[in-house]
């Protein structure tokens, strides 16, 4: 199994709403992350899990709220979202940090297209 | 400040053209990773680069490491429809962790 699944595909919520993003993968990767990327742009790091561990949060605002339940799985809790957070949310994964470099690359999902009313 | 330039931003050029995408940075990468994304999709490696100076080919499309492994370029050969999407070069530092640090990306749209 090489890929990573995403779900849902689109979503679209109210200011006041919660909704989850989730991510799967069963490469056997131990690093996963969560990007934000607007159109024609390139892709925002948000968080990196590592061995189930945060280990980079790049001052996302706390209304988005990762989870990464095992090493298999990463949630994105959402709350009070705003309209500018309308973008496309990528989940990828990558092998672990001493893997050697050809292999160390990222593997992406096929995005969850938010839209906040 | 983005740590990987690329250029050009934008690119529309008829089928069967040439064209070439640059991703240079002032900093020294451990590996390169080249991109293609389609709208609506999440990007899709195409390739990595490990060793300073080293050439890559996949079908039409070739790629090279600079001997300083701190820029990388992307030469399309009788560019197709089907190549166009967003071109993304990638990167990853030396004892960063799980640090990848992205391009400002390539809007390519072949005309047919």
């Amino acid at each position: 199994d090489t890929e990573v699944t995403q779900t849902p595909k689109h979503l679209v919520m109210g200011m006041t709403n919660k909704k989850s993003l989730k991510c799967e993968q069963h490469m056997g990767h131990r690093a996963m992350y969560w990007y934000k990327q607007k159109a024609k742009k390139p892709p925002e790091l948000m968080f990196v899990y590592s061995y189930e561990k945060l280990s980079i949060n790049e001052s996302v605002p706390s209304r988005f709220s990762p989870e990464c339940p095992n090493s298999s799985l990463l949630n994105l809790h959402l709350h009070a979202l705003q309209p500018e957070d309308s973008a496309l949310y990528l989940c990828a994964s990558s092998p672990w940090e001493g893997a050697p470099s050809g292999a160390n690359v990222l593997t992406f999902g096929a995005g969850s297209r938010l839209t906040v009313l | 400040t983005q740590l990987l330039e690329q250029s050009p931003q934008f690119l529309s050029i008829q089928e069967g053209e040439n064209l070439t995408v640059y991703c240079n940075s002032s900093s020294v990468f451990s590996s390169l990773q080249w991109y293609r994304q389609e709208p609506g999709e999440g990007p899709v490696l195409l390739v990595t680069v490990v060793t300073g100076g080293e050439v890559k080919k996949l079908k039409r499309l070739t790629f090279q490491f600079g001997d300083a492994r701190k820029d990388s370029s992307l030469h399309i050969t009788a560019a197709q429809p089907g190549d166009t999407g967003l071109y993304l070069c990638a990167g990853r530092r030396v004892n960063t962790g799980n640090q990848f640090y992205f391009g400002t990306g390539t809007s390519l749209t072949v005309i047919p």
